[in-house]
């Protein structure tokens, strides 16, 4: 079924330790982008991917970052997790940036960190 | 920066119609979109507009007027499975979307 992953669906994290949320697509879109959502601030775009090999800052950068080693996977990882960063994470795809690209998202992963 | 509005909740009975507005003022804009998002799934797909106008797709519609930065959602017929919060997304000059806080709509019987 085409679409897009996400790994874990939920998980609980100690403050500090380091973690990496998956998002694998298979309907080889070109852009890639990771949002969080939170309660009254809508999605907020943390980092996004053009194309492979490319990468760029969102509005919430700090403390995530990600790689494109290839156009199926974006992972994002937090490499010192902080109580802030508790949230819904999306990983989104689309195929182009431009006119009727919408993007499609993924089911989500609920952080908690504690 | 990026200033998107929208109610934060609407109630309505099932079978009418129910408008959503949104505002915005941004950098640029190449593009309005409309997601729904049930509680605890991921926003879907619903509308888009780029030009002046009514873009009408069954039961729900979407309108925008760039002079105003201003766009409705309608959402004719309510069904209880419309239940669920509406987010307004406006694609600026980088091409990046910038979504409001949504509105969320709660059809009642």
């Amino acid at each position: 079924i085409a679409g897009i992953t996400q790994a874990p669906t939920s998980q609980i994290l100690a403050a500090g330790r380091r973690m990496t949320l998956r998002c694998t697509q298979d309907m080889r879109h070109n852009a890639m982008y990771w949002y969080r959502q939170d309660l009254g601030l809508g999605l907020r775009l943390i980092h996004y991917s053009n194309t492979a090999g490319t990468t760029g800052k969102g509005e919430v950068p700090d403390g995530y970052s990600v790689s494109r080693a290839n156009t199926d996977d974006f992972p994002l990882t937090l490499a010192s997790a902080v109580p802030s960063q508790t949230s819904v994470y999306f990983c989104a795809s689309s195929d182009g940036l431009a006119g009727y690209n919408e993007q499609f998202f993924g089911p989500g992963t609920r952080l908690t960190v504690l | 920066g990026q200033n998107i509005d929208q109610p934060t909740e609407m109630t309505a009975t099932e079978g009418a119609i129910v408008q959503i507005n949104c505002t915005y003022q941004t950098s640029g804009f190449n593009g309005l979109f409309w997601y729904q998002q049930h509680a605890g799934e991921a926003p879907t797909f619903l509308s888009y507009n780029v030009l002046d106008g009514l873009e009408e797709k069954g039961r729900f519609s979407s309108f925008l007027s760039r002079s105003k930065g201003y766009s409705y959602l309608l959402l004719k017929e309510l069904q209880m499975k419309d239940s669920a919060s509406y987010l307004c997304a406006v694609r600026g000059d980088d091409y990046k979307l910038s979504f409001g806080a949504g509105t969320t709509v709660t059809v009642r019987a």
